[in-house]
């Protein structure tokens, strides 16, 4: 069974960039069935779709944030990772790394999220 | 894209059933059957409720239900119990393998 754990600094600072890796394990990331999502919540707020990413690399971004955000995908760690520059305060969020099935479009598994907070 | 409008709150007395709306437009929930609806408890990581406008993974109770009409689509909790209040987010393909989400829902007893 799979299951996905988001690791990275919980504080960052104004203008510096965030950077989260999300590690995939009892399987494998090379999977055909899935892509690998990061999706955010401000606290008290809903959840923002940030993008995706193939095991093959391939990116997909939320138009709104896509100038700042880069992922990236390691396989043979079995890692995918989220890096987002220029934060602000308004990035603060818990950070949630996803595995969408693809083919129809749904996440069917999640990590239990990240709070990150940009703060000086 | 523009996040899917969904209601702040809804409210039901246990037993009784519950909808939750979810509009969107002919470019994500109306263009495509790729509407997802997800399950948030406080301080947890959303969970899967619904896929494809209607169908449940297994393991989510059958009073959890489906639908979608148009730009609209929705989720029906039917015989309310205590462990379904919770937030309700819906999520729809809006293609170009960009994704969207609803701003929630908050499901409480009357």
């Amino acid at each position: 069974q799979l299951q996905l754990q988001e690791s990275g600094p919980g504080l960052v600072k104004p203008s510096e960039t965030l950077s989260l890796t999300c590690s995939v394990s009892g399987g494998s990331i090379s999977s055909d069935s899935y892509y690998w999502g990061w999706i955010r919540q401000p606290p008290g707020k809903g959840l923002e779709w940030i993008g995706g990413i193939y095991y093959s690399g391939s990116t997909d971004y939320n138009p709104s944030l896509k100038s700042r955000v880069t992922m990236s995908v390691d396989t043979s760690k079995n890692q995918f990772s989220l890096k987002l520059n220029s934060v602000t305060a308004a990035d603060t969020a818990v950070y949630y790394c996803a595995g969408l099935r693809w083919d129809d479009w749904y996440f069917d598994l999640w990590g239990r999220g990240t709070l990150v907070t940009v703060s000086s | 894209q523009s996040a899917l409008t969904q209601p702040p709150s809804a409210s039901g007395s246990p037993g009784q059933s519950v909808t939750i709306s979810c509009t969107g437009t002919s470019s994500d929930v109306g263009g495509y059957n790729y509407v997802s609806w997800y399950q948030q408890h406080p301080g947890k990581a959303p969970k899967l409720m619904i896929y494809e406008v209607s169908k449940r993974p297994s393991g989510v109770p059958d009073r959890f239900s489906g639908s979608k009409s148009g730009n609209t689509a929705s989720l029906t909790v039917s015989g309310l119990q205590a462990e379904d209040e919770a937030d309700y987010y819906c999520s729809s393909y809006a293609g170009s393998n960009i994704g969207v989400f609803g701003g929630g829902t908050k499901l409480t007893f009357l």
